[in-house]
């Protein structure tokens, strides 16, 4: 039972444009999300986290978005960058197990020049 | 600074066979995890460590599969005996404390024939 959905499996967008990568839950009790990006033949890297008390984080050019109501994190990545080509995975876990994260199929994204 | 290391990089076996991945968390680092990535179920936790204590293996599939600890330098992932399901990319990760960003090594790649 996936428990955390990344329904687009691709992504392609013009290097200098926005990304928006989306991510949706259904276990009300995930408090604390991950993102992570992953290049071919080497682990996943961590890129930005949050909490459920806020509904924003911004690192950089990259910004998650929460909404606790819709069950729904987006990561906006502005402006997209060729080196941005990867796998992204969004992440989650709860409260006492936080250990156990729960993790979605991913989303490839291709920036093109 | 040297990030979790994992050995080998790939392996290939034969079915029947012993399979021993080996895992280096970053230093410091109190909380080890073992994922494994397939196509079908995506990146799943096996089993994770706190202090060299196993807290939590409910992710592990069969009685096949074991995993210690034995110091905060060192765990390994044993698969006794292998199976051609059991091929995959398997990942360890580390983090310094609960609720703290995992930091990946870059993956064993294990074929079973």
């Amino acid at each position: 039972d996936q428990q955390v959905k990344q329904n687009s499996p691709s992504l392609s967008v013009q290097e200098g444009r926005i990304s928006i990568l989306n991510c949706d839950y259904t276990n009300s009790m995930f408090d604390y999300f991950l993102w992570y990006k992953k290049y071919p033949a080497e682990g996943p890297t961590f890129l930005i986290s949050i909490s459920s008390i806020k509904d924003k984080n911004e690192d950089g050019r990259f910004t998650v978005f929460l909404n606790k109501s819709a069950k729904h994190l987006s990561l906006h990545i502005v402006p997209s960058q060729p080196g941005d080509s990867a796998v992204y995975f969004c992440a989650a876990s709860a409260t006492g197990s936080w250990g156990k994260l729960q993790f979605g199929a991913g989303t490839q994204v291709v920036v093109t020049p | 600074d040297a990030g979790v290391i994992q050995s080998p990089r790939h392996e290939v076996t034969e079915m029947g066979q012993e399979v021993t991945l080996r895992c280096k968390p970053i230093s410091g680092h109190d909380y080890l995890f073992w994922y494994r990535q397939t196509m079908m179920r995506g990146l799943e936790l096996l089993i994770y460590f706190n202090n060299n204590v196993p807290i939590d293996d409910s992710g592990m599939p069969e009685d096949r599969f074991s995993a210690k600890m034995p110091n905060a330098s060192f765990s390994t992932l044993k698969i006794q005996p292998s199976e051609p399901r059991d091929s995959a990319v398997y990942f360890c990760a580390s983090s310094w404390a609960g609720g703290e960003p995992q930091h990946f090594g870059d993956g064993t790649r294990l074929s079973i024939l």
